[in-house]
């Protein structure tokens, strides 16, 4: 079956430190990638997204995420955190071309981000 | 524009009780889905729908029921609640394709089951 692993659950950091979270998805063929942030007490909102061609993906708020192929990675960066930015952040991967499924986002279990002011 | 209105935002049931989750969108969106989130689970998959008449089972369909007989709407029906449907219910929509597209969330609903 195929999963998303997001192997940070909680992170705490302080203001103005620079943020980095995991996300690795498990299918070999092509995929979209997407980054949703989850503020406290609100829906899912969507910071960024992976489609085609640079994989290098600038999304709202500062952030960007990485696509790299090889590694199964698109793993989530900011080079300094607010502490607004506190909230959940989930990954979702969709493996395009999968059966009857095509479309449906698979989510991995999300990193709660604590920033300290 | 609304986006994706869910209601109640909050529901206490008692085992046994049946309800509908409502949700609509205005964005004229083909796709519609119902996400369950728990905590350290991530969201699952329960039902969805690429388009009005069409349904489809998701990762964890058992013990709810969908329909889609407009674009618009597309409610989330518990036969039978159980103590393990306790969760947060989202609703999300999308145009088509939509992995272009991502999806927008509705707030979510709060259901405690007793």
């Amino acid at each position: 079956a195929q999963s998303v692993s997001q192997h940070n659950h909680h992170v705490i950091l302080s203001e103005a430190a620079s943020l980095e979270l995991g996300c690795n998805y498990s299918y070999g063929g092509t995929v979209n990638l997407f980054w949703y942030v989850q503020y406290p007490g609100q829906h899912l909102q969507l910071l960024l997204k992976y489609f085609s061609g640079d994989p290098l993906v600038k999304g709202i708020k500062g952030f960007e995420a990485e696509f790299i192929k090889s590694k199964f990675s698109f793993n989530l960066r900011k080079p300094s955190v607010q502490w607004s930015d506190t909230a959940e952040y989930f990954c979702a991967v969709n493996p395009r071309n999968y059966g009857g499924s095509q479309g449906n986002l698979i989510f991995g279990n999300g990193t709660k981000l604590s920033v300290k002011p | 524009n609304a986006g994706v209105t869910q209601t109640p935002k909050f529901q206490v049931l008692k085992t046994g009780q049946s309800m509908t989750l409502q949700c609509a969108q205005d964005m004229n969106h083909e796709y519609m889905s119902w996400y369950r989130q728990d905590p350290g689970m991530g969201l699952r998959l329960i039902h969805y729908s690429v388009g009005a008449g069409i349904t489809d089972q998701g990762e964890v369909p058992n013990g709810y029921n969908v329909s889609r007989s407009t674009t618009e709407d597309f409610p989330l029906r518990l036969l039978s609640a159980a103590p393990s449907q306790t969760s947060v219910y989202f609703c999300a929509s999308s145009y088509s394709p939509q992995y272009l597209y991502g999806y927008t969330f509705g707030s979510g609903t709060r259901l405690t089951v007793v």
